[in-house]
């Protein structure tokens, strides 16, 4: 049982334009959402994150939006830059599991120059 | 730079072998979490130790088995490997043993089953 899906294996963007990454979720006990970024040959680093309280967050280029109704939520990066080239996961986790991580398959995103 | 450190890097081993995979939190931190990510998927969660205890098991087959040590370095062993074992093992650590939100991955150990 797939609780956290990301339908887009793959995302090509021109460099200056905007990225939308989405996500969607099964679970509805998940409170918390975060995404991360991984290069080749490295772990996960995070990026940002929202509380299910919120319907967006924002960090400079990147902002995250919930739609808690559809159990949906995307990560928006504003302006794409290549080195934003790099796979991005997303995941979930539920207070009352501690800081365990239901991840997506991820979105391998490339920005062409 | 996350401060998890995760040796060795890469494993090539044969089936039906054992290994042992380390993971070092970043400093202060209790709690340690073990992933796997298979070809293409996404990361799944094994188990979580906190402060030397086990507080949680994902999709751990029963010949893996880790701990987490007094100095809160932890373990991970993988016994009667198969080819399906072939994958990426990260470790990650969070301050705490709650809902801490972020955890901070190490560079993940290469293990390959021949």
């Amino acid at each position: 049982d797939q609780q956290v899906k990301q339908n887009s294996p793959s995302l090509s963007v021109q460099e200056g334009r905007i990225s939308i990454l989405n996500c969607d979720y099964t679970n509805s006990m998940f409170d918390y959402f975060l995404w991360y970024k991984k290069y080749p040959a490295e772990g996960p680093t995070f990026l940002i994150s929202i509380s299910s309280i919120k319907d967006k967050n924002e960090d400079g280029r990147f902002t995250v939006f919930l739609n808690k109704s559809a159990k949906h939520l995307s990560l928006h990066i504003v302006p794409s830059q290549p080195g934003d080239s790099a796979v991005y996961f997303c995941a979930a986790s539920e207070e009352t599991s501690g800081s365990r991580l239901t991840f997506g398959e991820g979105t391998q995103l490339t920005v062409n120059p | 730079d996350s401060g998890v450190t995760q040796t060795p890097k890469h494993l090539i081993t044969a089936t039906g072998q054992r290994v042992t995979l380390r993971c070092s939190p970043r400093s202060g931190d209790l709690s340690v979490y073990w992933y796997q990510q298979s070809l293409d998927q996404g990361l799944q969660f094994l188990i979580h130790y906190y402060n030397g205890e086990e507080r949680a098991k994902g999709n751990i087959l029963e010949r893996f088995s880790a701990q987490q040590f007094p100095d809160l370095h932890s373990e991970l062993n993988l016994s009667s490997l198969e080819l399906g074992d072939s994958a990426l093992y990260f470790c990650a650590s969070t301050p705490q043993g709650g809902f801490s939100a972020e955890a901070f991955f190490g560079q993940g150990t290469r293990l390959t089953v021949v």
